[in-house]
C-alpha cells in the first residue's frame, strides 16, 4: 500500500536559518506529492505540490523536489521566519485514471517552532 | 482562505445531544471530504462523496451520518456521541475524486463532547 514517512518532530530553529523536513513515500505508480501547513487554530492549507519525477513545487520561499530515484520530497526553506512556526504535513494522492476513490495519504506531521 | 469554509469553529456537545456540522466550498468542485483529526493521530478520512453520491466510508460508527445535498454542501449530523470522539473534523474538497486533483480543506471545527 501507500504510505509516506516524515521526520518526527519537534522541530525547533532560531529565526534565519535553513530548514529541512524530510519526506520519503511508497507508493506504486506515478502519485502526486504534497505539503500542506496547519497554523495554530486552523485547517490544513496546501504549501506547495509536485505532479511529477523532478517536479520542483516552491511557495512562499519554500521548496520541494520529486525524486523518483529516492522516493523523497523534502522541504526546505533557506531562511525561516517566526511566522513559519506550524505543524507541517507531506502527503502522496495515487493517481487514478478517471474512476475510482484517490485517497491522500498524509505522513503524521512534523512541528516546527521559529524562535526570534 | 474563504474557498472552503466550516461551520461552527467550535462546538461543545453533551453525549446525548443532536448537532450537525455544516461545510461549504465555493470552487465548484464535485467531490468532498469529511476527515477527522484527533491528538497525536494520523489524519483519519472518514466519507468521500463525488457528485452527490458518497463514494467511501471508512468503517464510521453510525453515530456520524453524512449528507451531501449538492456538491457544494456537505453536512456531518451528529448524535449520541462518545468523549472519544473530540476531535478537529476538517471538511475538504478537490475537482473530483480521480485525476490526481489536490484537496483543499477547509479551517475545521473543534468538537468537545462532555
Amino acid at each position: 500500500g501507500n504510505s509516506v514517512t516524515q521526520m518526527e518532530g519537534p522541530v525547533t530553529l532560531s529565526e534565519e536559518a535553513f530548514l529541512t523536513i524530510n519526506c520519503t513515500y511508497t507508493a506504486t505508480g506515478y502519485p502526486s506529492l504534497f505539503w500542506y501547513v496547519q497554523y495554530p487554530g486552523e485547517g490544513l492549507q496546501l504549501l506547495l505540490k509536485a505532479t511529477k519525477a523532478d517536479d520542483k513545487g516552491s511557495n512562499k520561499g519554500f521548496e520541494a523536489t520529486y525524486r523518483k530515484e529516492t522516493t523523497s520530497f523534502h522541504l526546505e526553506k533557506g531562511s525561516v521566519q517566526v511566522s513559519d512556526s506550524a505543524v507541517y504535513f507531506c502527503a502522496l494522492l495515487p493517481f487514478i485514471s478517471n474512476f475510482g476513490n484517490e485517497k491522500l495519504t498524509f505522513g503524521t506531521g512534523t512541528r516546527l517552532t521559529i524562535i526570534p | 482562505e474563504t474557498g472552503v469554509t466550516q461551520t461552527p469553529r467550535h462546538l461543545v456537545m453533551g453525549m446525548t445531544n443532536k448537532k450537525s456540522l455544516k461545510c461549504e466550498q465555493h470552487l465548484g468542485h464535485n467531490a468532498m471530504y469529511w476527515y477527522k483529526q484527533s491528538a497525536k493521530k494520523p489524519l483519519e478520512l472518514m466519507f468521500v462523496y463525488n457528485f452527490k453520491e458518497q463514494t467511501e466510508n471508512n468503517s464510521v460508527p453510525s453515530r456520524f451520518s453524512p449528507e451531501c445535498p449538492n456538491s457544494s454542501h456537505l453536512f456531518l449530523h451528529l448524535h449520541t456521541l462518545q468523549p472519544e470522539d473530540s476531535a478537529l473534523y476538517l471538511c475538504a474538497s478537490s475537482q473530483k475524486t480521480s485525476g490526481g486533483y489536490e484537496q483543499y480543506f477547509g479551517p475545521g471545527t473543534r468538537l468537545t463532547v462532555t
